[in-house]
């Protein structure tokens, strides 16, 4: 079974940091570009970066450029969202989700498969 | 600017048709997009890729009540036989090239009456 399993979430002061993980399974992690996209409280969802299937390429909203780094671990089948200098307006869940088609560059195709979502409060 | 455009919210009755629509924006009339159901505290759903044509791919296990259309700009779900199941929230997605990334819809949230 296809399946991404987020994990990390949780309660942060704001201007602190957070690491969020995504496993991946059932598929080639690797020939696929992956997102993560959040999505606040009662609010819509938002995308947040992207990443190549190698992470040679990246992408990212400008609400997060610059705070935000996304990474991979394709021999762990494993994306990352190093979340630095946290804001309150960052609080969210957070999902990772597939291309779906494979060789995509990231941020270039529909998202056929989603994780369920880890929650990160940013709160004092 | 790439955007695209959904209703708020949309209702009808059970057993009935609903035709949902997202819009995007001048001079991107080409462009695919993604449906995505959302449950009540659930994560997002793909339901299928949408091209300009009308052609469409659904995601494994999406019922045949579930279907796609285009005309020009607008983009289509239309669910038949309406089931409470279905009442959720339907995200549009499409996405570009170079600096535009991902681009979602705010949402149509449907009540099944």
């Amino acid at each position: 079974e296809v399946q991404l399993l987020e994990s990390g979430g949780g309660l942060v002061q704001p201007g602190g940091s957070l690491r969020l993980s995504c496993a991946a399974s059932g598929f080639t992690f690797s020939i696929y570009a992956v997102s993560w996209v959040r999505q606040a409280p009662g609010k819509g969802l938002e995308w947040v970066s992207a990443t190549s299937g190698s992470g040679g390429r990246t992408d990212y909203a400008d609400s997060v450029k610059g705070r935000f780094t996304i990474s991979r671990d394709n021999s762990k089948n494993t994306l990352y969202l190093q979340m630095n200098s946290l804001r309150v307006e960052d609080t969210a869940v957070y999902y990772c989700a597939k291309d779906r088609d494979p060789y995509g560059l990231g941020a270039s195709d529909a998202f056929d498969i989603w994780g369920q979502g880890t929650m990160v409060t940013v709160s004092s | 600017q790439l955007v695209v455009t959904q209703s708020p919210s949309a209702s009808a009755s059970l057993g009935a048709s609903v035709k949902l629509t997202c819009t995007l924006s001048s001079g991107h009339s080409s462009y695919a997009i993604a449906w995505h159901q959302q449950q009540p505290e659930k994560g997002p759903r793909y339901l299928m890729k949408l091209n300009s044509d009308g052609s469409h791919s659904k995601g494994d296990g999406i019922p045949d009540r579930f279907s796609g259309s285009s005309s020009g700009a607008e983009r289509y779900l239309t669910i038949s036989s309406l089931q409470s199941v279905d009442e959720a929230d339907y995200y549009c997605q499409t996405w570009g090239t170079g600096i535009h990334g991902v681009v979602f819809g705010g949402g149509t949230k449907l009540t099944v009456l």
